[in-house]
C-alpha cells in the first residue's frame, strides 16, 4: 500500500517549457488535490478533483491545468513554465471532503531557470 | 482573502519543555482546523484536529485549545523531544473541498 505518489522528485525546467507532474493513490479516494509550498508562505491549493471526472480551481491555478485521468490518478501540467513557479509541489487524496483527512505525497521539487 | 495567521516562524524549546504555536483566523465560516506535522524532505501528515465546538482536544503529548469567540487556536506540545523537531502548519476548512494553511511554524528541541 504506497498512498500517494509523484513523480518526478526533481525537475528542472527552463522558462517556457511544459512538463507535466504525476500523482497517484492507491487508497481508493474520490477527491485529489495539488498545492505549491513556498518559503514563508505555507502551502496553497492549485487545484483540486472532488471526484473522478470534475476538477475545480484553488487558490492559485493561474499558469497550471489538471487532469483527473481516472480514479487513481491526478495530473498537474505546466504549459509555458514561469521562474515563479519554482516550488515544491504535493499532491494529496482524502476519502471525500469535508473534515476526510487529506493524505499527502512526497511532492515534486521545481526548479525554473 | 481567506487567512489564517500563524506565530511563531521559528521556536526553540529544550527537550522535556512545552512548545506553543499560535494561529488566528477571520473567516467564522471554518469549521474544522486541522494540524499538519512535516518532516524535511517530506509531505505533510495530519497530526491532531479540532472542531470549533470543542475547546480542547488531546492526544497524548499534542493538545489543541481552541477559542472561538477570539478565533484564536493553539497547539502544544508537551514534554517535547528532539523527534518532535519539524515544521508545523495550522490549517482551516470550510467544510468543503479547501483548506486554507498558515505559513508554519520551524520548532527545533535541543536534545
Amino acid at each position: 500500500n504506497a498512498g500517494v505518489t509523484q513523480t518526478p522528485k526533481f525537475q528542472v525546467l527552463k522558462t517556457g517549457q511544459s512538463m507535466t507532474l504525476q500523482c497517484a493513490q492507491d487508497m481508493n479516494h474520490n477527491s485529489m488535490y495539488w498545492y505549491r509550498q513556498d518559503p514563508g508562505m505555507g502551502l496553497r491549493l492549485i487545484y483540486y478533483s472532488a471526484s473522478e471526472g470534475t476538477t475545480d480551481k484553488g487558490e492559485v491555478p493561474n499558469g497550471y491545468n489538471v487532469s483527473r485521468l481516472n480514479k487513481r490518478e491526478f495530473s498537474l501540467r505546466l504549459e509555458s513554465a514561469a521562474p515563479s513557479q519554482t516550488s515544491v509541489y504535493f499532491c494529496a487524496s482524502s476519502a471525500s471532503g469535508g473534515i476526510d483527512t487529506q493524505y499527502f505525497g512526497p511532492g515534486t521539487r521545481l526548479t525554473v531557470l | 482573502q481567506q487567512q489564517v495567521k500563524q506565530s511563531p516562524q521559528s521556536l526553540i524549546v529544550q527537550k522535556g519543555g512545552i512548545s506553543i504555536i499560535n494561529c488566528a483566523y477571520e473567516n467564522t465560516a471554518f469549521d474544522y482546523f486541522p494540524w499538519y506535522q512535516q518532516f524535511p524532505g517530506k509531505g505533510p501528515a495530519l497530526l491532531i484536529a479540532i472542531r470549533p465546538d470543542v475547546s480542547e482536544k488531546k492526544e497524548g503529548r499534542f493538545t489543541i485549545s481552541f477559542n472561538k469567540s477570539a478565533k484564536q487556536f493553539s497547539l502544544h506540545i508537551m514534554d517535547s523531544q528532539p523527534g518532535d523537531s519539524a515544521t508545523y502548519f495550522c490549517a482551516a476548512r470550510t467544510g468543503g473541498f479547501k483548506t486554507i494553511f498558515g505559513a508554519g511554524t520551524r520548532l527545533f528541541v535541543k536534545a
